[in-house]
């Protein structure tokens, strides 16, 4: 099945700082979405992508599509403490009808 | 707009016991996915119902199964529950070809 490599697994980082992760896979697709988890809920829709070379953003949130449409990244900036939570990100099947998630990055910020 | 809701929020079960967990998918969406996280880690895919079938299911034993009603809501049941069982499960909803989901914000299920 459709594998995402999704990295770094953890992060803890200062209040302030930017953060940046990515998800990879050896298979090509046509959309690119970003979840977060906060604790204890359920994933929420950040952004989502659907052209390669694409380049969204959401506030402070900022994802891209990648031009090899293999690979995808979430970058946020001047993180804040809400930020903690696991980001996910995730891909459509080729019928659209499914997705297929990455394993995720837990964000931990330090006030 | 009401979003997908779950219920029970928590519950806490014994070892070998049965439970039901429901999810009611937002108005519209005819598409239901169940997903098993333990331990804050990754979603692990479990089923998929659409127009009450059956259409995908994830690498989990018999013992976990579901249906989908005819007003799009699903049910997962779980039998026979093991320890490693404990873990947030969640439900999502989506009108279908390349829409993203919502989530429900889950059961907290607890075995012991």
């Amino acid at each position: 099945g459709q594998q995402l490599n999704q990295s770094p697994q953890s992060m803890f980082i200062q209040e302030g700082e930017d953060v940046s992760m990515n998800c990879t896979s050896s298979s090509i697709f046509n959309t690119w979405l970003w979840y977060k988890q906060d604790p204890g809920e359920g994933p929420v829709l950040l952004i989502a992508l659907y052209k390669a070379g694409e380049l969204t953003s959401n506030g402070r949130l900022t994802a891209q599509f990648g031009t090899t449409r293999k690979d995808s990244f979430l970058n946020i900036s001047a993180s804040i403490p809400s930020d903690v939570g696991i980001y996910f990100c995730a891909v459509h099947n080729n019928a659209g009808n499914m997705l297929t998630f990455g394993g995720g990055t837990r964000l931990m910020v330090k006030p | 707009e009401a979003g997908v809701t779950q219920s029970p929020t928590h519950l806490i079960k014994t070892r070998g016991q049965q439970v039901t967990l429901r999810c009611s998918p937002i108005s519209g969406h005819t598409s239901v996915y169940w997903y098993q996280q333990a331990l804050g880690l990754g979603l692990q895919f479990l089923l998929w119902y659409d127009e009450g079938e059956e259409r995908n299911r994830g690498n989990f034993p018999p013992r976990f199964s579901g249906r989908q009603f005819p007003n799009y809501s699903s049910e997962l049941n779980v039998n026979a529950l093991e320890l490693e069982d404990s873990a947030l499960y969640l439900c999502a909803s989506s009108l279908g070809q390349g829409s993203g989901y919502t989530f429900g914000s889950g059961t907290r299920l607890t075995v012991v």
